[in-house]
């Protein structure tokens, strides 16, 4: 089967860093991607991981390490915009269907 | 960039009809749409892929007979919920991918179902 574990909820202040984790047990694996998704609304993509490595782009970086069945996405210079959910998902077939986490409250404060 | 749109964005419905939901890609072609399902709170659950021309796989535990994918064009995905029933409320999104990025989803706005 497939698993995917990531925090329920972190909190943080507007300036900070900070790092959502995520652990996966999956079947097959092509790739890891983050979405971020507001209150109501539907998913918007952030970044995907095939290579270990880290993906950076703008305040948003993201990190696979595949031996390991990890990855994390850092938010850097957190602004008040950023409270959102955040999911990770891998990409387990080459059918390009992806396996969704629980998904990660992050809320920050002034 | 891609955008997919969904129509309804919202719909309340009586228990026993149908309800059918559009997904669009509108300023590319799909050659693979996705249909999930969210309740409040929780992650997005995969019911299907569909291609474009052939039957959707659906995953296991979602009724194919009850959630009726249509894939009928490379911009067009549609799912029928029938005979709704108050449990089938929900928050239902397509995403699709294209031939160029392929790596990426995009994800439509979403249909909130309500049957009463």
């Amino acid at each position: 089967g497939q698993s995917l574990e990531q925090p329920s909820e972190v909190t943080a202040v507007e300036g900070a860093i900070v790092q959502i984790n995520c652990t996966y047990q999956t079947s097959g694996f092509y790739g890891l991607s983050w979405y971020q998704q507001h209150d109501g609304g539907a998913p918007t993509f952030l970044s995907y991981n095939a290579l270990d490595g880290l993906e950076e782009t703008g305040r948003f970086s993201s990190f696979l390490s595949r031996s390991d069945s990890y990855g994390y996405l850092l938010l850097q210079e957190l602004q008040m915009k950023d409270s959102a959910s955040y999911f990770c998902a891998v990409e387990n077939t080459n059918a390009g269907k992806s396996t969704f986490g629980d998904g990660t409250t992050l809320t920050v404060k002034p | 960039g891609a955008v997919v749109s969904q129509h309804p964005s919202w719909v309340i419905c009586k228990s026993g009809t149908s309800v059918k939901i559009e997904c669009r890609s509108l300023d590319f072609q799909a050659t693979t749409m996705f249909w999930y399902r969210q309740f409040p709170k929780q992650s997005l659950m995969l019911m299907a892929t569909s291609n474009e021309g052939s039957k959707a796989t659906y995953e296991q535990g979602v009724e194919k007979d009850k959630f009726l994918i249509n894939h009928a064009s490379l911009t067009l995905s549609t799912l029928t919920v029938t005979s709704a029933h108050p449990e089938d409320s929900s928050f239902y999104i397509c995403s699709a991918k294209g031939l160029e990025n392929y790596n990426e989803q995009f994800f439509g706005p979403g249909t909130r179902l309500t049957v009463l």
